[in-house]
């Protein structure tokens, strides 16, 4: 079983319509993340959570609507997407408290905005 | 602002050679890390090895090791003796400050490495 699990790998959605995507880490940390990775650009980070509080919204787009109802959980809600989302998203956890603190990956979830 | 550069879109290595992956950082924090991240087309963004600022010495993970020339502000990646599984994205990091105690991680825009047999 891997540390962190994204669900469902690939999700194909019409632009009005709304899906969530879904993180789960089993490593007992207390961060979470989400990142969007689009071609040829670097990982853009959408999110950060620290023991459920919000700490970091990098002026991601209101379509895009987070939620951590526990430090083990993250979900991603999307509605009215546009072509441009159609990206691989990804989610990660780590521990706060030491400085060489990792990022733990998920697999990503693939999306297409039709 | 801080900022990671990765200037080689795509490499090639023969196998059993050695290659080294650029990357140079911007930052204004004294103290950060720096990371390298591998990514197989699977897409789970795998660690490979930590460096962090006031670390004296190279870091090394077996077969990679982080050339690290803190005046020059680069991190390259060194794989020694390649192996054709070592084909994949490979994407360098920078942890920042914290943030009401969490940190942010940036990365650049990764090298694409091929390892030919």
């Amino acid at each position: 079983e891997t540390g962190v699990t994204q669900t469902p790998r690939h999700l194909v959605m019409g632009m009005t319509n709304k899906k969530s995507l879904k993180c789960e880490q089993h490593l007992g940390h207390n961060a979470m993340y989400w990142y969007k990775q689009s071609a040829k650009k670097p990982l853009e980070l959408m999110f950060v959570y620290n023991f459920k509080e919000q700490t970091e919204n990098n002026s991601v787009p209101s379509r895009f609507s987070p939620e951590c109802p526990n430090s083990s959980h993250l979900f991603l809600h999307l509605h009215t997407l546009q072509p441009e989302d159609s990206a691989l998203y990804l989610c990660a956890s780590s521990q706060v408290g030491t400085a060489s603190t990792k990022l733990f990956f998920g697999s990503g979830t693939q999306l297409s905005v039709l | 602002a801080q900022k990671i550069t990765q200037t080689q879109p795509g490499m090639f290595v023969q196998e059993k050679e050695a290659v080294t992956l650029d990357c140079t950082y911007d930052t204004s924090d004294q103290s950060y890390g720096l990371f390298w991240y591998k990514q197989p087309s699977s897409g789970e963004m795998i660690f490979l090895i930590y460096q962090g600022s006031y670390d004296e010495q190279n870091a090394t993970e077996g077969r990679y090791s982080l050339n690290f020339q803190k005046a020059r502000k680069s991190a390259n990646l060194v794989i020694s003796a390649s192996q054709l599984g070592d084909s994949a994205m490979y994407f360098c990091a920078m942890r920042e400050g914290q943030i009401s105690g969490t940190y942010k991680y940036i990365f650049g825009t990764g090298t694409r490495l091929k390892v030919l047999a």
